[in-house]
């Protein structure tokens, strides 16, 4: 069974920092790209970021460029989203995604980022 | 960039059909994918490669995909389709990852 795991959530004021992390199961990780998506309080899904099965390559979407680093650990099967300077419309649920031929097809529970002064 | 455009409310009473569209400029040429979310849970996958079933995913949900827009149709509406459906594409110009901005689908 695919499991995948959010965890990092937390509150924070503007301008701080944040690590989360997406523990992954029940399929063979390193085969995968993998994404996160984030959604605000009652608005809809936005893309954040992905990375390709090895780690070599990875995409951010504009509204997070420079600011947010994708990246993995396939030894350990771990997915992370390292998060700076972070503002106020970064608040929401973040989601960690696999990926299939550009279809997202597991979905985590997802874990809460807030930011707030 | 890419933008998918899709209706904020689709109303349907219980047994009929409801067609939720997306559209996009040649948006014929991509997969296109669709997701269902219900209030208080992760989004889950119901259609991809524009008409596709994910596994487990009943009959009733169907996709087409023309020149300018995708379809979703869910036939046979149940309560428990009342849900957010959003439709969702990879645009390989930009490499970028995109959502419509959903459906909501109420159940009369």
């Amino acid at each position: 069974e695919v499991q995948l795991v959010e965890s990092g959530g937390s509150s924070v004021q503007p301008g701080g920092s944040l690590r989360l992390s997406c523990a992954a199961s029940g399929f063979t990780f390193y085969s995968h790209w993998m994404h996160w998506v984030r959604q605000a309080p009652g608005k809809g899904l936005v893309w954040v970021s992905r990375i390709n099965a090895d780690g070599s390559s990875t995409g951010h979407a504009d509204a997070v460029k420079g600011r947010f680093t994708i990246s993995r650990d396939n030894a350990r099967n771990i997915l992370y989203l390292q998060m700076s300077s972070l503002r106020v419309e970064d608040t929401g649920r973040y989601y960690c995604v696999r990926d299939l031929a550009t279809r997202l097809d597991y979905w985590g529970q997802g874990v809460m980022v807030t930011v707030a002064s | 960039s890419y933008v998918l455009t899709q209706p904020p409310s689709v109303s349907v009473a219980p047994g009929e059909t409801a067609s939720i569209t997306c559209g996009g400029d040649k948006i014929g040429t991509k997969p296109v994918h669709w997701l269902q979310q219900k209030p208080g849970q992760a989004p889950v996958l119901v259609v991809y490669d524009d008409d596709d079933r994910a596994s487990g995913i009943p009959e009733r949900f169907s996709g087409s995909s023309s020149e300018n827009a995708a379809t979703l149709l869910i036939s046979r509406v149940e309560a428990g389709d009342e849900a957010d459906y959003f439709c969702q594409v990879w645009d390989v110009t930009t490499d970028l990852y995109v959502f419509g901005g959903g459906t909501k689908v109420t159940v009369l």
